[in-house]
């Protein structure tokens, strides 16, 4: 499978251990995106990278948040202190470009849901 | 920052009629306008999308047009079949080509 992929695709947790999420986006594609799933709504976006500088973070991204992508390939997110409303599914995205322009398709990956007891 | 804002949040349909999705966004600098299907416990995946210089765009069953004066842009479904029973979303790039998405429209399509 040459999709993007992220791991674990489920974990429980109790509120205040942290927790870390791990992407592997499409080879070729070096943009990648955090979005944040809860139910009956959108993706809500969190950040995005541009090969390994993340370019933009949401203001609904806490400090307990923080997402790496060392070497431009995997990424991950770490959420430190959980707390009962960080539950929700965690989507990677990745995105290729053509002729050097973003195409602004997204391909997801399945997604990691949390949950914090 | 954009908001995007979708209706109707459900849509019922008989097999074989029209449905139509329509969203509305508040950033005049989005240009690119993709819709998203998502079946229960699946990823999200592009079905068609529509970048601000075309004002229609058909793939088979599935239709988009963009009004860009009025800032919304709508889904079309014909024929619609079982199968096209999912949720659907609308998003708008912002910078970065980052997407705002709608809330999402629960398709259901009764045989």
């Amino acid at each position: 499978d040459t999709g993007v992929s992220q791991d674990p695709r489920h974990k429980i947790t109790k509120r205040g251990q942290n927790v870390t999420f791990r992407c592997d986006p499409i080879s070729e594609h070096n943009r990648l995106y955090w979005y944040r799933q809860t139910l009956g709504q959108g993706p809500e976006f969190l950040t995005y990278f541009q090969n390994e500088a993340q370019l933009e973070k949401s203001r609904l991204l806490s400090d307990r948040f923080s997402a790496e992508r060392p070497k431009g390939s995997f990424s991950t997110l770490e959420i430190q202190r959980t707390e009962q409303g960080d539950s929700a599914m965690y989507l990677c995205a990745s995105s290729p470009t053509s002729g050097g322009l973003d195409t602004g398709e997204l391909f997801f990956g399945e997604g990691s849901r949390l949950t914090v007891l | 920052g954009e908001n995007v804002e979708q209706h109707p949040s459900t849509l019922s349909v008989q097999e074989g009629d029209s449905a139509v999705i329509k969203c509305t966004y508040s950033d005049s600098a989005s240009n690119y306008f993709p819709w998203y299907k998502q079946e229960l416990g699946k990823r999200p995946q592009l079905i068609i999308d529509i970048r601000s210089n075309v004002g229609e765009k058909k793939d088979q069953r599935i239709a988009v047009t963009l009004n860009k004066t009025a800032k919304h842009f709508s889904l079309h479904i014909t024929e619609t079949q079982p199968e096209d029973s999912a949720v659907y979303f609308c998003a708008a790039s912002g910078r970065y080509s980052t997407l705002t998405f709608g809330k999402g429209t629960m398709l259901l399509v009764s045989p």
